[in-house]
């Protein structure tokens, strides 16, 4: 049993570059989640997904765009990355009122 | 959602009780109290949530106050693999949808052998 399972684990971008990080589960969770995570500070939310099909924004959704592929899967896409999109990126995903359960995440540097 | 105050930081012996504190005086009555812990470049992982009751599992135990107005996590036998940072975390339970979760700065435990 995989979990969250995120790809890639490491990426170096270019400013202007764009890029898609994936998310899968195997749990068959209904919700899932991105969140982004800056040096010595707690994650915050990006966008999530309640079900299939359904997106909403989060704390700090400005510069990405997400889509939700299936029940299983989850994309953050930066369409133009930028120097202050230098971060730790972690997939999430959750029933409703249930512990959400995280990947290992991406270390994405934009230079 | 409840915003929570935890110490930057903490030390614990090797073998001894970690006990957490956790202050979320502006909490409401449908906000549970969920503790997480993230060991160094790894995601999130779950240790126990409640409401009002004091809970136990195989890791951790939670002890909220009668008024719900903080929270302690007790790891009973802290070991070294115990170092992470520790986030309580205040969290809705909502009709059905999604709901992001509120991450402070969390607590840096630190075991010492």
């Amino acid at each position: 049993n995989a979990g969250v399972t995120q790809t890639p684990k490491f990426q170096v971008l270019k400013t202007g570059q764009s890029m898609t990080l994936q998310c899968a589960q195997d749990m068959n969770h209904n919700s899932m989640y991105w969140y982004r995570q800056d040096p010595g500070m707690g994650l915050r939310l990006i966008y999530y997904s309640a079900s299939e099909g359904t997106t909403d924004k989060g704390e700090v959704p400005n510069g990405y765009n997400v889509s939700r592929l299936n029940k299983r899967e989850f994309s953050l896409r930066l369409e133009s990355a930028a120097p202050s999109q230098t971060s730790v990126y972690f997939c999430a995903s959750s029933e409703a009122n249930q512990p959400q359960h995280f990947g290992d995440g991406t270390r994405l540097s934009i230079l | 959602d409840a915003k929570t105050t935890q110490p930057p930081s903490m030390d614990c012996a090797e073998g001894r009780a970690a006990n957490l504190p956790c202050n979320h005086s502006t909490i409401s009555g449908n906000e549970y109290v969920y503790w997480y812990r993230q060991i160094h470049s790894q995601g999130p992982q779950y240790i126990i949530h409640g409401l009002k009751n004091n809970e136990t599992n195989e890791m951790a135990s939670l002890i909220i106050t009668e008024d719900r107005k903080s929270s302690t996590l007790i790891l009973p036998h802290a070991t070294l693999r115990d170092t992470a940072v520790y986030y309580c975390i205040v969290r809705v339970h909502s009709g059905g949808g999604a709901d992001g979760l509120t991450f402070g700065k969390g607590t840096h435990l630190i075991i010492q052998p």
